[in-house]
């Protein structure tokens, strides 16, 4: 089973900032907070990745609180090509399991 | 593009048919997994290859499902004796065998059986 919950869909007006948040309360010491995203009929897509401290790259950032036990993934200028389907994994190594993610509706 | 790539992109076969689908990782990366999706649900592991070894097969792959990575670099999956549960997207991903290595996927095969 996935080691994470995440809500099963969220909204978020063009342009603003899109925060989906993500529990994994029994997250080991050694294991990594991934984010993937996908959209329609494609393979998901790498977003992001973190062990402790937070991180930044050209798609987005990932805040892990200092207990690690949750996560935000934060889209800072929403775009309607942002609709997906957000995974939050948490892994240490080798096969990713999957749970539903959070459907994320971006609204003109 | 230097990504993951699979092979076909659509599949409509038949009940009964066998049918393999191609997946080429990129270049560097020794790790290929196999996932299946099926509607509204995330992708599921089937198995994974280090280089020419498959390491873990899910309970998922039965044994009408067989996968091969003969030279470490590309790999096939074939199903043989197509039922209509077998409808799904497969997705290929690979990465590097780092500690912090990256799954990278392809855009997936869709395979409808009737």
């Amino acid at each position: 089973d996935a080691k994470t919950t995440q809500p099963p869909s969220m909204d978020c007006a063009e342009g603003r900032a899109a925060n989906l948040p993500c529990n994994h309360s029994t997250i080991s010491g050694n294991e990594y907070v991934y984010w993937y995203r996908q959209i329609h009929s494609q393979g998901p897509q790498y977003i992001i990745h973190g062990l402790k401290n937070n991180e930044t790259n050209e798609m987005a950032s990932l805040i892990i609180t200092e207990d690690r036990k949750s996560s935000t993934l934060i889209l800072p200028h929403a775009t309607l090509r942002d609709t997906a389907v957000y995974y939050c994994i948490v892994r240490a190594y080798d096969k990713i399991i999957f749970g539903k993610g959070t459907r994320l509706h971006i609204l003109p | 593009d230097t990504g993951v790539s699979q092979d076909p992109r659509h599949k409509i076969t038949k009940r009964g048919q066998n049918v393999t689908f191609r997946c080429d990782p990129i270049s560097e990366h020794n790790r290929l997994y196999w996932y299946r999706q099926t509607l509204g649900q995330g992708p599921e592991f089937l198995t994974y290859f280090q280089n020419e070894a498959q390491l873990e097969k899910s309970r998922l792959l039965s044994d009408r499902f067989s996968a091969e990575r003969p030279k470490g670099s590309f790999s096939t999956l074939e199903i043989q004796r197509t039922e209509q549960g077998d409808s799904a997207m497969y997705l290929c991903a690979s990465s590097s065998d780092r500690a912090e290595e990256t799954q990278y996927f392809g855009p997936g095969t869709r395979l409808l059986v009737l």
